[in-house]
């Protein structure tokens, strides 16, 4: 089965400064991968997809990641942190093969926080 | 357009209570997905629905029911709430369809239902 760990449940970093969020897959094929934003008391909101293609995916808000097949890896990256980028987000999978249903696995999310 | 939506936003029932979940999406999306959130543990999958008619179980479907009502509507029904059920239970849902044809499918999350069991 398909798993997804998102390393480092709590990330901190100062506004202004590079945001990084881990996300490695198990998959001996290369399955879809998303990223989802979860800002408090609220459900998700997509930020960014990687299907086939560029490997450099870039999303809402500032946001990209990089699909490394090698590293089996879909690392989040911002140039610089906002207080708005405070929020939890989630790596997520899809096998290519789900069938009709776009079933996704969820990684345990990693908070961020933002500080002046 | 509203997304989608569920209701009721809280609940609190006693141990061995009945409700039911509701969910609509208003996006004419084929595919339909309920999931719980705990902490620590991302988001699991309950119940999903590929099409209209059709129910699959997910990851953790014990203790719960479905009822795909029509195209816009999910249900998720728990005959007798257990306080491990206390959660956050999204909605979900995607485009779907025919197979091959929603393989970039993005789901769309409903706002929540914040559930506790005493």
């Amino acid at each position: 089965a398909q798993s997804v760990t998102q390393l480092g449940s709590h990330v901190s970093v100062s506004e202004g400064a590079l945001v990084l969020l881990r996300c490695n897959y198990s998959s001996s094929v290369p399955p879809y991968l998303f990223w989802y934003v979860q800002y408090p008391n609220q459900g998700l909101q997509l930020l960014l997809k990687y299907t086939t293609g560029a490997t450099l995916v870039k999303g809402i808000n500032g946001f990209e990641a990089e699909f490394k097949k090698s590293e089996t890896s879909f690392h989040l990256t911002k140039p610089s942190a906002h207080m708005s980028d405070a929020a939890e987000y989630f790596c997520a999978v899809r096998p290519l093969n789900t069938g009709t249903a776009s079933k996704l696995t969820f990684g345990t999310g990693t908070r961020l926080q933002v500080t002046l | 357009n509203a997304g989608v939506t569920q209701t009721p936003k809280f609940q609190v029932l006693k141990t061995g209570q009945s409700m039911t979940l509701q969910c609509a999406q208003d996006m004419n999306h084929n595919s339909m997905y309920w999931y719980r959130q705990d902490p620590g543990m991302g988001l699991r999958l309950i119940y999903y629905s590929a099409s209209e008619g059709t129910t699959d179980k997910g990851e953790v479907p014990n203790g719960y029911n479905v009822s795909r009502l029509n195209k816009r509507e999910f249900s998720l029904r728990l005959e007798s709430a257990a306080p491990s059920q206390t959660s956050v239970y999204f909605c979900a849902s995607s485009r779907g369809g025919l197979a091959g044809a929603g393989v970039y499918n993005e789901q769309f999350f409903g706002p929540g239902t914040r559930l506790t069991v005493l």
